[in-house]
């Protein structure tokens, strides 16, 4: 059953320190996105990679960090210099070679409260 | 830089009546566009493509390139309608998707 996971479902952070989100992927699919979804602003993209041990910052990836080592993970740390980290986090995947009119297949999510 | 705009954040409407639900973009080249939709705890999930012209659950959306809009219309809304939509934009010498605001839809009965 092809899909992707990202866990925890629900994370706590205190103030100060450094969390990571996972996501994994078993689609075989070259590209992964990161979103921050935030109640009257849609969803916005934190960082993306569109092949293994390559990523480009999107339009909000202050205080965030990735990695793509492989193929399947796409892995996202909060850290502490995020200034506004309550939100919830959305993983996505797609293969551009097969034409991206084929869309995004999204996680479930993680919803991250800074306590 | 592209663009999605969704004017409403919020629809309500009653079950059998028309919707539409707006979506303006700004892009300078030729843009691939979506609807997403995302139901209550469930995943955001792809409603349709405008380069497919199909009708997903009644749903029709047209490219206006002219208006640079792509509204989402259905003839006679029902209840389990009711989600957050997202219009979306991806350029085409590239893959990353640019969402608009989102828009509420609630169908009552």
């Amino acid at each position: 059953d092809g899909g992707i996971t990202q866990s925890p479902k629900y994370l706590f952070r205190k103030e100060g320190q450094n969390v990571t989100l996972s996501c994994e992927q078993n689609l075989n699919h070259d590209a992964m996105y990161w979103y921050r979804q935030d109640p009257g602003q849609g969803l916005r993209l934190i960082y993306y990679s569109q092949i293994v041990n390559d990523f480009q910052k999107g339009d909000i990836a202050e205080g965030y960090s990735v990695s793509r080592e492989k193929k399947e993970s796409f892995p996202l740390t909060v850290t502490s210099a995020q200034k506004n980290p309550t939100a919830f986090y959305l993983c996505a995947s797609t293969n551009p070679g097969t034409g991206s009119g084929y869309g995004y297949t999204f996680g479930s999510g993680t919803r991250l409260t800074v306590v | 830089a592209q663009r999605v705009t969704q004017p409403e954040k919020l629809l309500s409407v009653f079950k059998g009546a028309p919707v539409e639900l707006k979506c303006n973009y700004s892009y300078s080249g030729s843009p691939e566009l979506f609807w997403y939709v995302q139901y209550s705890r469930q995943r955001l999930q792809l409603l349709l493509r405008h380069i497919s012209r199909e009708s997903i659950k009644g749903f029709t959306a047209d490219l206006n390139k002219g208006e640079t809009s792509f509204h989402l219309k259905k003839p006679f809304a029902q209840e389990e309608d009711s989600a957050m939509y997202y219009c979306a934009l991806v350029e085409t010498s590239g893959s990353r998707l640019t969402f608009g605001e989102g828009t509420q839809l609630t169908v009552n009965p």
